[in-house]
């Protein structure tokens, strides 16, 4: 069946600094690409839709200059948490459209992320 | 963002039991779906609806999409300690740019006592 990566699997880092999630197709072209942020015993909240080629569409209330996303290939779409901050430790969830009329997505691993 | 409204939080049963849960929401979907989250992983899909008035099984799982395209409920019978985790109904509309946007519900954490 269709695979969907992400890397890391989990990151710590110090706040202010960067930490970039890559989200990776791995048997399928992904025209689409979503982000997802999950605290802890929540749901998952959609952050934004990841189009290639073209700028991510961010929902309300997420930061875009904040959570930069990347899809530059139809395969790689990339989610970099500039100058992060203990708020923004979370679980970070990816899934993947194979594009198709009517396709599901599918859902990476997720990356977990703490900032000290 | 928008959420679905699913029931029950959280439940405690015994092995063997069936279990029951169910999702509403204010707008109406075209596909309703059934995911499955294992702490520190990311949601399986267990079971896809289509059409309203749809009834599917996949195993010991059965989950129907409601008439009014506003519901869906998911049924475990026969409830084995490796039913343990979270689950998650899920909606997706059919408008334009947000074709395959899911909606989440908050999901129910399922606990089985062997």
């Amino acid at each position: 069946g269709a695979v969907v990566s992400q890397h890391p699997s989990w990151v710590i880092c110090k706040s202010g600094t960067s930490v970039k999630i890559e989200c990776r197709s791995l048997d399928f072209q992904a025209t689409t690409m979503f982000w997802y942020r999950q605290f802890p015993k929540q749901s998952l909240m959609l952050m934004a839709t990841s189009n290639e080629g073209s700028k991510a569409t961010y929902e309300q209330g997420v930061e875009k200059d904040k959570f930069l996303i990347n899809h530059a290939s139809l395969t790689l779409s990339t989610l970099t948490v500039t100058s992060a901050h203990p708020e923004d430790s979370s679980f970070y969830i990816c899934s993947a459209n194979p594009g198709t009329s009517g396709s599901l997505p599918y859902f990476g691993p997720g990356t977990r992320l703490t900032v000290l | 963002g928008q959420q679905l409204n699913q029931s029950p939080q959280s439940m405690f049963i015994q092995e063997g039991e069936d279990v029951s849960m169910n999702c509403t929401s204010s707008s109406i979907f075209n596909t309703w779906l059934w995911y499955k989250q294992d702490p520190g992983e990311g949601p399986v899909l267990l079971i896809a609806l289509y059409k309203a008035g749809e009834l599917t099984s996949n195993g010991r799982l059965t989950a129907q999409f409601g008439i009014t395209r506003k519901d869906s409920f998911l049924n475990i019978s026969a409830s084995i300690p490796s039913d343990v985790g979270i689950y998650f109904c899920a909606g997706r509309g059919n408008s334009g740019g947000s074709n395959y946007k899911l909606t989440f519900g908050k999901g129910t954490l399922l606990t089985v006592n062997p």
